[in-house]
């Protein structure tokens, strides 16, 4: 049972291009949701938590949808900095603590001149 | 600007024997964690630690892995007896009281053979 999924890609784009990833999480349970930014043998780094009214950050829109239990993740205008791959993450935040997070296998995004 | 720090930043070592995997986290953070990532794989949760003691652990965190706090500023995995599917990079990472984001280290690329 997978509890984040992702569609692996790699979505390979001109410069330019906009480029939408999807990921769906088994847990209803869920309670906090990210969107992590890994480049090559590197560490993830958030690049943005994901809120049920949306919310957007220049050219990165994210959506979640509780009842669908559905994160989407839209960049506009891609850059060949863009160039990564994208983990969706939830996290389960148990009690008082933070809980673990849960990483979906990444999408990989490659952003061509 | 601060950050989770992490030594060595690569590992070899002998099937059965013992390492440590050494963590400086931020020095406010309170919330500490190790997750790990085998190549090619997704990023996977081991344990998370608070108030000196462990708050949370996975599947993957057997008998054969501890958790220690030794002073005011690391955080340290030990691996027991290293088997050669213990292959993987490992992330220390911590957060803050009531902040659910939680910031990596750059790893530590430990190979077993």
């Amino acid at each position: 049972r997978k509890e984040v999924e992702q569609d692996p890609g790699p979505f390979n784009v001109p410069e330019g291009a906009t480029v939408a990833f999807n990921c769906t999480y088994s847990n209803s349970a869920s309670q906090s949701f990210f969107w992590y930014r890994q480049d090559c043998r590197k560490e993830p780094k958030l690049l943005m938590s994901v809120y049920s009214s949306g919310n957007e950050d220049g050219r990165f829109t994210a959506q979640l949808n509780r009842a669908s239990q559905y994160i989407s993740l839209l960049i506009r205008d891609s850059k060949l900095s863009d160039s990564a791959t994208y983990l969706c993450v939830v996290n389960m935040n148990y009690g008082g603590s933070q809980g673990n997070l849960i990483f979906g296998k990444g999408t990989k995004l490659s952003v061509k001149p | 600007e601060p950050e989770v720090t992490q030594t060595p930043s690569h590992q070899v070592t002998q099937m059965g024997q013992e390492v440590i995997l050494r963590c400086v986290p931020i020095s406010n953070h309170l919330y500490f964690y190790w997750y790990r990532q085998i190549l090619g794989q997704k990023v996977e949760f081991l344990v998370s630690f608070y108030n000196n003691e462990i708050s949370e652990k996975s599947e993957i965190f057997d008998d054969q892995f501890s958790v220690e706090r030794p002073d005011g500023s690391n955080f340290t995995l030990k691996i027991r007896s290293t088997k050669l599917e213990d292959s993987a990079m490992y992330f220390c990472a911590s957060g803050s009281e009531g902040d659910s984001e939680a910031f990596f280290g750059q790893g530590t690329r430990l190979t077993v053979v």
